[in-house]
C-alpha cells in the first residue's frame, strides 16, 4: 500500500493563477479531507468528503474547490491563488468520519507570489 | 469560539518523562486525539481518549478529564527521536477535528 499520496511536493504560483493539488489513497477509505497548516498553527480543515460524490466545507473553504468522483481521489483546486494561500497543504483519509486514526499524505508546500 | 490551548514549547532530557497539557473549549466534544509531527513531515496519529481516564500505548500515555476540559500526553523514557511537535485535537459537535497550535518538544542529551 502506498497509503496517502500527494502531488506536487512543492509549487510556486503567481497571484491569480489556478492549480490543482492531487490526493489519492489506496486504503479504500470513505472519509477524506484537506487541511492547511501555517507556521506556528495547527491544522485547519478546508474541505472534506464522507464518500464518493459527497463533499462539504470545513473551517476555511474560501478560495478552494473540491470534488470526489471516486473513492480513491480527492483533488483540491485553487481558483485564483492569493499570497494568503501560501501554506503547507495536507490531505488525510480514514475509514469513516468518526474514525480517530487519520492517515496523512506527505504534504504540498505552496508559495504564492 | 472554539479553542485548544497547549504550551508552545517544552524542553526535557533524554531518558526523562515529559507531560504536554491541553485544555479545550469547543462546541461539543467527541474525543481528544494526539498527533506527532516531525519537522517537514506529516502528522501521525498517537492516541485517542473518548472517555475519562488514562490510555497507554507503549512509552506514550494520554489522559482525559471531560469535567475539566483537560487532557495530557505523557511521554516516558524520552529518546532523541521523540523530538517533534505534538498536537492535541478535539472532535466537535460538527464531528470535525479542531487542532491546537502544537507543542514543540526539545530533547537534550
Amino acid at each position: 500500500n502506498a497509503g496517502v499520496t500527494q502531488t506536487p511536493k512543492f509549487q510556486v504560483l503567481k497571484t491569480g493563477q489556478s492549480m490543482t493539488l492531487q490526493c489519492a489513497q489506496d486504503m479504500n477509505h470513505e472519509y477524506m479531507s484537506w487541511y492547511r497548516q501555517d507556521p506556528g498553527m495547527g491544522l485547519r480543515l478546508i474541505h472534506y468528503s464522507v464518500g464518493a460524490g459527497i463533499t462539504d466545507q470545513g473551517e476555511v473553504p474560501n478560495g478552494y474547490n473540491v470534488s470526489r468522483s471516486t473513492t480513491e481521489d480527492f483533488p483540491l483546486r485553487l481558483l485564483s491563488a492569493a499570497p494568503s494561500q501560501t501554506s503547507v497543504y495536507f490531505c488525510a483519509s480514514s475509514y469513516g468520519q468518526g474514525t480517530e486514526t487519520q492517515y496523512f499524505g506527505p504534504g504540498t508546500r505552496l508559495l504564492v507570489l | 469560539g472554539q479553542s485548544l490551548e497547549q504550551p508552545s514549547e517544552v524542553t526535557a532530557v533524554e531518558g526523562a518523562i515529559v507531560q504536554i497539557n491541553c485544555t479545550y473549549q469547543t462546541s461539543g466534544f467527541y474525543g481528544l486525539s494526539w498527533y506527532q509531527q516531525h519537522d517537514g513531515g506529516a502528522p501521525t496519529f498517537l492516541s485517542y481518549n473518548g472517555l475519562d481516564g488514562l490510555e497507554e500505548t507503549g512509552r506514550f500515555s494520554s489522559f482525559l478529564s471531560r469535567s475539566d476540559s483537560y487532557g495530557y500526553l505523557l511521554l516516558q523514557e524520552l529518546q532523541m527521536k521523540d523530538s517533534a511537535s505534538y498536537f492535541c485535537a478535539v472532535r466537535d459537535s460538527n464531528y470535525q477535528l479542531i487542532w491546537g497550535a502544537g507543542t514543540k518538544l526539545i530533547i537534550k542529551p
